[in-house]
C-alpha cells in the first residue's frame, strides 16, 4: 500500500517568513495530492491540491510543487501570518481496488508562526 | 463542496458500552469514509461505506468492533462497540467529490471512554 512520509514534524517561523513542508510517497501510481490544515479542535480543511499532470500550483500565499520522478511534493507558505499556525497534513491518493481510491495521510506538521 | 454534519459532537462513555455516530451530507454522495484521529496523531481510515454494499474495512479494523450502516446516499452511521479507553479518539466522517476527487471532512465526534 501507499506510504507517505512528512517532514518536519514541527516548524516555527517568524511572522512574514516562509514555511516549507515536504512529503514523499511510495506508490508511483498515486495521482492526487491534497494538503489539509487543521486548527485546534477543528476539522481538517482542504487548502490546496495538485494532480500528477501538473508540476506546480499556486493560490495566493500558498503553493504546492510535485516531483513525480522523485515522488515528493511540498507545501510552500509565503509571508506567514499568526493565523497560519495549525497542523498541516499532506496526503496521497492511490488506487485501493474495486474502482476505489483512498487517501493516505502523512503524520502532520505543527506550524507555529511567531508574531 | 458538500456540507457534512455529525452527531454527537462529543460524548463521554463508560467502558463496555457502545456509541453510534451519525453522519449526514446535504447532497447525494457515492462514497463515504470513516476515519479515526487519536490525540495528536494523523488520520487513519477505518472503513469505506458504500451504499448498497458491505463496508470495506482497513487492516486492523473489523466489522464486529466498528459496524457501519449506509442506508442511503446521504447518511451513514459508525458504531464503536464494547468500548475501552483505547477507543478514546476523534471519529471523522468524510466524503469525496467524484468529479475532482476533492475530499471533505465532517466536524468530528470527540469520544472519551472512561
Amino acid at each position: 500500500g501507499e506510504n507517505v512520509e512528512q517532514h518536519p514534524s514541527t516548524l516555527s517561523v517568524q511572522e512574514g517568513d516562509s514555511a516549507v513542508i515536504k512529503c514523499t510517497y511510495s506508490d508511483s501510481a498515486s495521482n492526487y495530492f491534497p494538503w489539509y490544515k487543521q486548527e485546534l479542535g477543528k476539522r481538517p480543511q482542504l487548502i490546496i491540491d495538485i494532480r500528477s499532470n501538473v508540476g506546480e500550483k499556486k493560490d495566493q500565499r500558498i503553493a504546492v510543487t510535485l516531483n513525480k520522478t522523485a515522488k515528493h511534493f511540498s507545501l510552500h507558505i509565503t509571508e506567514t501570518q499568526p493565523e497560519d499556525s495549525a497542523v498541516y497534513f499532506c496526503a496521497a491518493s492511490s488506487y485501493s481496488g474495486a474502482g476505489s481510491y483512498q487517501l493516505t495521510f502523512g503524520k502532520g506538521t505543527k506550524l507555529s508562526v511567531i508574531p | 463542496s458538500a456540507v457534512i454534519s455529525q452527531k454527537p459532537s462529543r460524548d463521554i462513555c463508560q467502558r463496555g458500552t457502545s456509541l453510534t455516530i451519525q453522519c449526514q451530507v446535504d447532497s447525494q454522495v457515492t462514497m463515504m469514509f470513516w476515519y479515526r484521529q487519536q490525540p495528536g496523531q494523523s488520520l487513519t481510515l477505518i472503513a469505506t461505506a458504500n451504499q448498497g454494499s458491505e463496508a470495506t474495512y482497513e487492516s486492523g479494523f473489523v466489522i464486529d468492533k466498528f459496524p457501519i450502516s449506509r442506508p442511503n446516499l446521504t447518511f451513514s452511521t459508525l458504531t464503536v462497540s464494547n468500548m475501552s479507553p483505547e477507543d478514546s479518539s476523534i471519529y471523522l466522517c468524510s466524503t469525496r467529490d467524484p468529479k475532482d476527487n476533492e475530499q471533505f471532512f465532517g466536524p468530528g465526534t470527540r469520544l472519551t471512554v472512561l
